[in-house]
This record gives C-alpha cells, sequence and structure tokens, in this order.
C-alpha cells in the first residue's frame, strides 16, 4: 500500500534559519506529490506540488523536488519567519493505488522563535 | 468565492447520539472527500464521493458511519451511536475532477466532542 513517512516535530529554528523537512514515501503507481500546511483552527492549504520525477514545486520560498530515486520529496526553505510557524503535510495521490484519497504523513510541527 | 464549506465548525454529542457533518464543495467542484484527524495525527482518508455516487469508501469504518452527496445541496457524513473514539477533527476536500495530480482543497473542519 501507500505511505508517507516525515519528520517528527517539533521543530524549533530561529527566524531566517534554514528550514529543511523530510519527506519519503512508498507507492504503488506513479503518485502526485503535495506540501500542505495547516495552520491552528483551520483547514490545509495548499503550499505546493510536483506531479512528475524531477519536478520542483515552488510556493512563498519554499521548495521541494520530486526524487524518484530516493522516493523523496523534502521541504526547504532558505530563511524562515515567526509567520511560517504551523503544521506541514506531506501527501501523495497514487492514480495506481487502491483508495482515491490523499495518504497523509503525520505532519511537522514547526515552531520559528524571533 | 467562497471555498469548502463546512458546518457546523464545533459539534458536541452524548454518546449514543447521531452526528451529521455538512460539507458544501467549492463553486464547480463535483468530488468530495471525507478525512478524519485525530490528536497529533495526520489526516486518514474515509470516503470519495462524486454526485449521487459513493467511488470509494475503503476508509471508511463498516458500521455506524455512512456517506452521500445527492444531486442537490451539500455532501453530509452521518455518524450513528456515536462513541468517545469519534471524537476527532473531520475535513472535507473538493476538486473539480478525479485527476490525482489536482490539488483537493479542503474546508476548516468540523471539530467533534463525544461527552
Amino acid at each position: 500500500g501507500n505511505s508517507v513517512t516525515q519528520m517528527e516535530g517539533p521543530v524549533t529554528l530561529s527566524e531566517e534559519a534554514f528550514l529543511t523537512i523530510n519527506c519519503t514515501y512508498t507507492a504503488t503507481g506513479y503518485p502526485s506529490l503535495f506540501w500542505y500546511v495547516q495552520y491552528p483552527g483551520e483547514g490545509l492549504q495548499l503550499l505546493l506540488k510536483a506531479t512528475k520525477a524531477d519536478d520542483k514545486g515552488s510556493n512563498k520560498g519554499f521548495e521541494a523536488t520530486y526524487r524518484k530515486e530516493t522516493t523523496s520529496f523534502h521541504l526547504e526553505k532558505g530563511s524562515v519567519q515567526v509567520s511560517d510557524s504551523a503544521v506541514y503535510f506531506c501527501a501523495l495521490s497514487d492514480s495506481g493505488g487502491g483508495a482515491d484519497g490523499l495518504t497523509f504523513g503525520k505532519g511537522t510541527h514547526l515552531i520559528i522563535q524571533p | 468565492n467562497a471555498g469548502v464549506m463546512q458546518n457546523p465548525r464545533h459539534l458536541v454529542r452524548r454518546r449514543g447520539q447521531e452526528a451529521r457533518l455538512r460539507c458544501s464543495p467549492m463553486k464547480g467542484h463535483s468530488h468530495v472527500y471525507w478525512y478524519r484527524q485525530l490528536p497529533e495525527e495526520g489526516l486518514k482518508f474515509m470516503v470519495y464521493l462524486q454526485k449521487e455516487n459513493i467511488i470509494d469508501e475503503s476508509g471508511m469504518p463498516k458500521e455506524r458511519f455512512s456517506a452521500e452527496f445527492p444531486k442537490e445541496g451539500p455532501s453530509i457524513l452521518r455518524i450513528q451511536q456515536v462513541v468517545r473514539g469519534d471524537s476527532a477533527a473531520y475535513f472535507c476536500a473538493s476538486s473539480p475532477d478525479g485527476n490525482p495530480g489536482q490539488p483537493q482543497h479542503f474546508g476548516d473542519g468540523t471539530r467533534l466532542s463525544i461527552l
């Protein structure tokens, strides 16, 4: 079956630090990959996506590259801000898999200190 | 330009009662997905519906849970005879089609608390 594994949190960084949140996946088909962000009390918002190998998704200074050889989709940002504090979810959607819903990782709670 | 609308935002029920959660997809979207989020956990897929059809319910518990998406009106997730373990946040998402590369747009969720 499909699965997503992402690094455990919480991750605490100082403002302007470099961020990496690791995400690896297993899938039966050729998945599309997503990063979603969740602020307290809210639903998930799409942060970025990539639909095929070597694609790079980017948005609001965040980037992630679809690496088929390492089955990874790590999230990076060069200089984080306090407003980036949230929970980040890596997810996949697999046309060849069973369920048609997204498969999510457990989420990584990011805390940015001023 | 309303997004995915879920109501109520918070729902409190006593054990044994019924809970009904509603979801109106984004305008132009005909595909709806329901997810459950337990505390400190990621979202778990429950069911995928199109208008008047259940496409995939592989994530739904076999008993007490049902979902529908009628021709008119919102999608409904129904939980009968609720138990404490049903306490969770329930999220609805929609997309314009079933393309796996198409992002799903999420509502703000319904927080269900069972007394």
